[in-house]
C-alpha cells in the first residue's frame, strides 16, 4: 500500500511568487490534514479535510494561504504571493477515520527567498 | 503557556542505557497521546500511542501516561545508534469536527556507541 505522498520534496521561490503543494492521501482515507513546520518550531495544525470538506482550518495562518480537496482524494495547498515567513516544511498527513493513527508524508520543504 | 511542553535537549545516553523522554501537556481534557520519531529531513513515524494511565509496552519502548498529572513519557531500553532521531510528543485534541494533533517541539535524542 503506497504512503502519504507529497509533491514537490523541496522547492525555493522569490518572495512574492506563488506555490502549490500536493498531498496523495493513503487511498480510502477520507481525512486528510495539513501541518507546518516553521525554523525552530514545533509543528503546526493548518486544517483538516473530510472528503472534500474542510471541517477544520482554524490553523490556517492568513489568506495567502488556499487548500483545496477536489474530488475528495489529492489536495493541494497554495501559497500566494509566499513571504519569507512562509519557510519551513509542509507536511500532509492521513487516516481512515478521524481518531486513527495519522500516517504522515515526508513534507514538501519550502524555501521562500 | 505552550499546550504540549518537551525539554528540546539534546538528550545524550550511551549505547546500552535507558533513555527517558518527558512531555506535559496543558489540556486536561485530551485523551490520547502519541510519541513520533523523526529521522533529520524524515516523516514523523508513529512509535507508539497511549490512552489509559499507566504504562504500555512495545518492544523496546515502554510509554507512560500519568493524567492527573498531565504528563507522558516515554522509555527506551537497550537505546541503539539508531535510534538517535527527534521525538515528538503529539496530544489528540478533540476539535469540533474530530480530532487534530497538537505537537510538542521534540527532543533530539543522541545515542553514543
Amino acid at each position: 500500500e503506497a504512503g502519504v505522498t507529497q509533491f514537490p520534496s523541496h522547492s525555493v521561490i522569490e518572495k512574492g511568487q506563488t506555490v502549490t503543494l500536493r498531498c496523495d492521501p493513503i487511498s480510502g482515507h477520507d481525512n486528510l490534514y495539513w501541518y507546518r513546520r516553521v525554523m525552530g518550531k514545533e509543528i503546526k495544525f493548518l486544517l483538516h479535510f473530510v472528503k472534500e470538506s474542510k471541517q477544520d482550518e482554524s490553523g490556517m495562518p492568513n489568506n495567502r494561504f488556499l487548500a483545496e480537496r477536489t474530488g475528495g482524494t489529492y489536495s493541494t495547498l497554495k501559497v500566494q504571493p509566499a513571504e519569507l515567513e512562509d519557510s519551513g516544511v509542509y507536511f500532509c498527513a492521513s487516516t481512515r477515520n478521524s481518531g486513527n493513527t495519522i500516517y504522515f508524508g515526508e513534507g514538501s520543504w519550502l524555501t521562500v527567498v | 503557556q505552550k499546550e504540549v511542553e518537551q525539554n528540546s535537549g539534546p538528550l545524550s545516553v550511551p549505547e546500552g542505557a535507558i533513555a527517558s523522554l518527558n512531555c506535559t501537556y496543558s489540556d486536561r481534557g485530551s485523551q490520547s497521546f502519541f510519541w513520533y520519531r523523526q529521522y533529520s529531513g524524515k516523516s514523523p513515524e508513529l512509535i507508539m500511542f497511549i490512552y489509559s494511565n499507566g504504562d504500555k509496552e512495545d518492544g523496546r519502548f515502554t510509554a507512560q501516561l500519568n493524567k492527573a498529572s498531565q504528563y507522558v513519557s516515554l522509555l527506551i531500553r537497550d537505546s541503539q545508534p539508531s535510534d538517535s532521531a527527534t521525538y515528538l510528543c503529539a496530544v489528540n485534541k478533540k476539535a469540533e469536527y474530530g480530532n487534530k494533533l497538537v505537537f510538542g517541539a521534540g527532543t533530539i535524542l543522541r545515542v553514543k556507541s
